[in-house]
């Protein structure tokens, strides 16, 4: 079970806006700045969020990031196919010592 | 272009060791930290260990501690993992990323297998 926790499925239609979210506690999200990942299967991990709501280069706008108190999220609009994949949440947990990663949220464009 | 390429994933049995190897091109390793992290098979990325720039400075996720040792060799441009008392849990895609907190840039990845 993860530290940080994240719904396991979500899902929309083409153009619709989605939503996930990432809880946390004060010693991680709530000390620290959040970043999130689009995974494939077979393929590397694509940072496309770093400190809470930056995108990184290439990055479409159609991607935004927040954080509130030790939750955070992440939203996609005008959703597209290619969007379909597996989502994480991470950030740095001060009791730890050590990154932690979300339990991830598999994205599924209707 | 900037590149890591992760290698010496194989077949291992319970009990035994592995090495793993990742090589950098188009930067300076010298200049980053680095990670290691992994995915078993269906499941979630799990963040395995971390090392700043110059190996003074270690972490590790308590499943690895003891067992998994990180290492970089900045002159070669490359980074190590060295599995000693492998286990079956673990199997996994091993990626190394550079970066202190955030990990800007991945790996593809290399498959490790543990069993007899």
């Amino acid at each position: 079970q993860s530290v940080l926790t994240q719904p396991p499925a979500a899902s929309g239609t083409p153009g619709q806006r989605v939503t996930i979210s990432c809880s946390g506690s004060r010693f991680n999200i709530g000390s620290n700045s959040v970043h999130w990942y689009q995974h494939l299967p077979g393929t590397a991990p694509k940072l496309i969020m770093f400190s809470s709501s930056q995108r990184p280069s290439g990055i479409p706008d159609r991607f935004s990031g927040s954080k509130s108190g030790t939750s955070a999220s992440l939203a996609i609009s005008r959703l597209q196919s290619e969007d379909e994949a597996d989502y994480y949440c991470a950030t740095w947990d001060d009791s730890l010592n050590g990154v932690i990663f979300g339990g991830g949220t598999k994205l599924t464009v209707l | 272009e900037e590149q890591l390429v992760e290698s010496g994933g194989g077949l291992v049995q319970p009990g035994g060791s592995l090495r793993l190897s990742c090589a950098a091109s188009g930067f300076a390793l010298s200049n980053y930290y680095m990670h290691w992290v992994r995915q078993a098979p269906g499941k979630g990325l799990v963040w395995v260990s971390r090392i700043n720039v110059d190996g003074s400075a270690t972490n590790y996720a308590d499943s690895v501690k003891d067992r998994f040792t990180i290492s970089r060799d900045n002159a070669k441009n490359t980074l190590y993992l060295q599995m000693n008392n492998v286990r079956a849990e673990d199997t996994a895609v091993y990626f190394c990323g550079r970066g202190p907190n955030t990990i800007f840039l991945w790996g593809q990845g290399t498959m490790v297998t543990v069993s007899s």
